[in-house]
């Protein structure tokens, strides 16, 4: 049973350009939450998709959006990035419209900005 | 929208000694509780969780209560061991609704053989 899967591992980029991440989730999951976990922080929640909708949004710009594709895979985009972006990001997968409950993280994107 | 508090920052007990990790909401519409452990340099990992509909919830060496009424909920680490040290994160959200999972900023757990 594949757990949750992000790519790539590891990501610099320079200020004002745009990044791509991925995320697969759990199998039998079909909601994707995304989050920003800076460094000696917890986890900030960016947006959930659920059936290839956003259903919540956190507390980010405009600058952060995302997708869900019909096999429930889904793409985290920040576009003009700032330096203040550098974070580690999380997706995590759980059931159901809405899931909060259970869910389960991927290993995370570590993003560099410079 | 919620808030969450967690205590404390930092904590180091000797090997075999009991923790405990405090936590506190703000939204009395919050009825799930989960906490998360994070080990250096890998992904947080679901260790327990509990709903509102319940007080007290075990798992091995690790419990979780919550007290509705106070607002808050607690991790409780038995018997601790070396492999134990991590960073503990609560979490607290709605289980229906437009309301995120909120999460706590973090305890360092160090275990100390």
């Amino acid at each position: 049973d594949a757990g949750v899967t992000q790519s790539p591992t590891h990501l610099i980029k320079t200020r004002g350009q745009q990044v791509t991440l991925r995320c697969s989730p759990k199998s039998g999951h079909d909601t994707v939450s995304w989050y920003q976990q800076a460094l000696g922080q917890g986890p900030q929640f960016i947006f959930q998709y659920y059936e290839e909708e956003e259903r919540q949004r956190g507390n980010f710009p405009d600058r952060f959006s995302g997708h869900q594709f019909p096999n429930y895979s889904s793409e985290l985009n920040v576009n003009a990035l700032l330096l203040g972006d550098s974070a580690l990001y999380l997706c995590a997968s759980s059931i159901g419209q809405g899931g909060i409950y259970e869910q389960y993280f991927g290993p995370g994107t570590r993003l560099t900005v410079t | 929208g919620e808030n969450v508090e967690q205590h404390p920052s930092t904590l180091s007990v000797q090997e075999g000694d009991s923790a405990v990790i405090k936590c506190t909401y703000s939204d009395s519409a919050s009825n799930y509780f989960p906490w998360y452990k994070q080990e250096l340099g890998k992904r947080p990992q679901l260790i327990i969780d509990i709903r509102s509909n319940v007080g007290e919830k075990k798992d091995q060496r690790i419990a979780v209560t919550l007290n509705k009424t106070a607002k808050h909920f607690s991790l409780h680490i038995t018997e601790t061991q070396p492999e134990d040290s991590a960073v503990y994160f609560c979490a607290a959200g709605v289980r229906t609704g437009n309301t995120p999972l909120v999460f706590g900023k973090g305890t360092r757990l160090s275990v100390i053989a």
